[in-house]
């Protein structure tokens, strides 16, 4: 059973365009993370949003925490080719355990 | 600084062997992590330390793997004997003082059980 969902599973879009990918939950988490990950490599963090209803922004990225630490957005403006990775969210459950979710595999052509 | 180290990279071997997989965590780290990626089942972990003594291995899928950290600079992943359907890449991270702290992983060993 996974604890968390991200949707879409695939997404491949032109250099320019926007995009938001979602990780959803029936759990409340203590804190999630967003990563990036990029062919034969391990993970690398994004960001970590800690308080409900939660904005950062990084660039061109721009991440959200619902209010109810249930659920968690990544919005990306002007995509560029450099953004093409797996995105991965992670939730800090119970605070004492990471679960990772499933990710979204975005392409961005040029 | 250097990040996470795992090796070897790749590994191949038949099944029936003994796979032992090794990593070295940034220094100062206190928590030590070991996770599996499929396509299937995504990102799973397996088990974390704090100060070398194993926490949580309820992600361990059987008795066939087994993890050891004798050190705060040095962990190994063992599976014996290996199977076709452990085919993975194995991940290796470490975090400061607590959980929720950011996690670096390293590279991971890209392991084929044929």
């Amino acid at each position: 059973t996974q604890l968390l969902k991200q949707s879409p599973q695939f997404l491949s879009i032109q250099e320019g365009e926007n995009l938001t990918v979602y990780c959803n939950s029936s759990s409340v988490f203590s804190s999630l993370q967003w990563y990036r990950q990029e062919p034969g490599e391990g993970p690398v963090l994004l960001v970590t949003v800690v308080t409900g209803g939660e904005v950062k922004k990084l660039k061109r990225l721009t991440f959200q925490f619902g209010d109810a630490r249930k659920d968690s957005s990544l919005h990306i403006t002007a995509a560029q080719t450099g953004d093409t990775g797996l995105y991965l969210c992670a939730g800090l459950y119970n605070f004492n355990k990471f679960y990772f979710g499933s990710g979204t595999k975005l392409n961005v052509k040029p | 600084d250097a990040g996470v180290i795992q090796s070897p990279r790749h590994e191949v071997t038949e099944m029936g062997q003994e796979v032992t997989l090794r990593c070295k965590p940034i220094s100062g780290h206190d928590y030590l992590f070991w996770y599996r990626q499929t396509m299937m089942r995504g990102l799973e972990l397996l088990i974390y330390f704090n100060n070398n003594v194993p926490i949580d291995d309820s992600g361990m899928p059987e008795d066939r793997f087994s993890a050891k950290m004798p050190n705060a600079s040095f962990s190994t992943l063992k599976i014996q004997p290996s199977e076709p359907r452990d085919s993975a890449v194995y991940f290796c991270a470490s975090s400061l003082t607590s959980e929720d702290q950011p996690q670096h992983f390293g590279d991971g060993t890209r392991l084929s059980i044929l």
